[in-house]
């Protein structure tokens, strides 16, 4: 069954920290990974997306990494902000009945604290 | 913002009450979508819909109605809903649906959380 689970569930940082996010996938086959990041109250936005052959790609204090082989995926936040409090979603697409089909993992609820 | 635009952001009904969500995008893409997003749990696909033809309908129960009149809206028709149906309701586009090997990417709209009493 093509599922995509994530931890921590939660997690709350102080400002300035570091902090990384996991993403584990039993998606088979495999198109893509994205990173999404869903502010309380809004739609999900994309932070990143990688294809198989890449094991890492950044977007400002963002950084995702990707193990196909392990098929595990991690969201590495540096020097977290306020701004930074919210849900990031894993989101895995995969290859079914002829087209991609998007999984979605439950996210992960982080607050950055002052 | 994304281009994508939903209404009412909020909404509250009785189980025997009929309402409508709308959903709009501006961004000329043929592809659009509805989730429901329920606490602590994934996005579920409710309904996939490409050039105004539905093209996906994940066992959603009838009382959830879509329409899709052309590929700049999408609404979704509300009857009969229980207390389960509570949710957050997402609407989304994409270029095209997603197809083979090419996956196009989706934008949301902000969601209309409803809630049912």
């Amino acid at each position: 069954k093509n599922q995509v689970e994530q931890s921590p569930q939660s997690l709350i940082i102080l400002e300035g920290k570091n902090c990384t996010l996991q993403c584990n996938y039993t998606v088979s086959p495999f198109s893509n990974l994205r990173w999404y990041k869903q502010d309380t109250g809004r739609g999900p936005v994309s932070l990143t997306i990688m294809t198989f052959s890449e094991n890492t790609k950044s977007n400002g204090r963002y950084t995702a990494t990707l193990d196909a082989d392990t098929k595990q995926s991690s969201l590495h936040i540096t020097a977290s902000q306020l701004s930074d409090s919210a849900s990031y979603i894993c989101v895995v697409s995969g290859i079914s009945g002829g087209y991609n089909k998007l999984i979605f993992g439950a996210g992960t609820r982080l607050a950055v604290h002052p | 913002e994304t281009g994508v635009t939903q209404t009412p952001r909020h909404l509250v009904m009785g189980m025997t009450n009929k309402k409508s969500l709308k959903c709009e995008q501006h961004l000329g893409h043929n592809a659009m979508y509805w989730y429901k997003q329920s606490a602590k749990k994934p996005l579920e696909l409710m309904f996939v819909y490409s050039l105004e033809e539905r093209v996906e309908n994940n066992s959603v129960p009838s009382r959830f109605s879509p329409e899709c009149p052309n590929s700049s809206h999408l609404f979704l028709h509300l009857h009969t809903l229980q207390p389960e149906d509570s949710a957050l309701y997402l609407c989304a586009s994409s270029q095209e649906i997603t197809t083979g090997t090419r996956s196009y990417e989706q934008y949301f709209g902000p969601g209309t959380r409803l809630t049912v009493t």
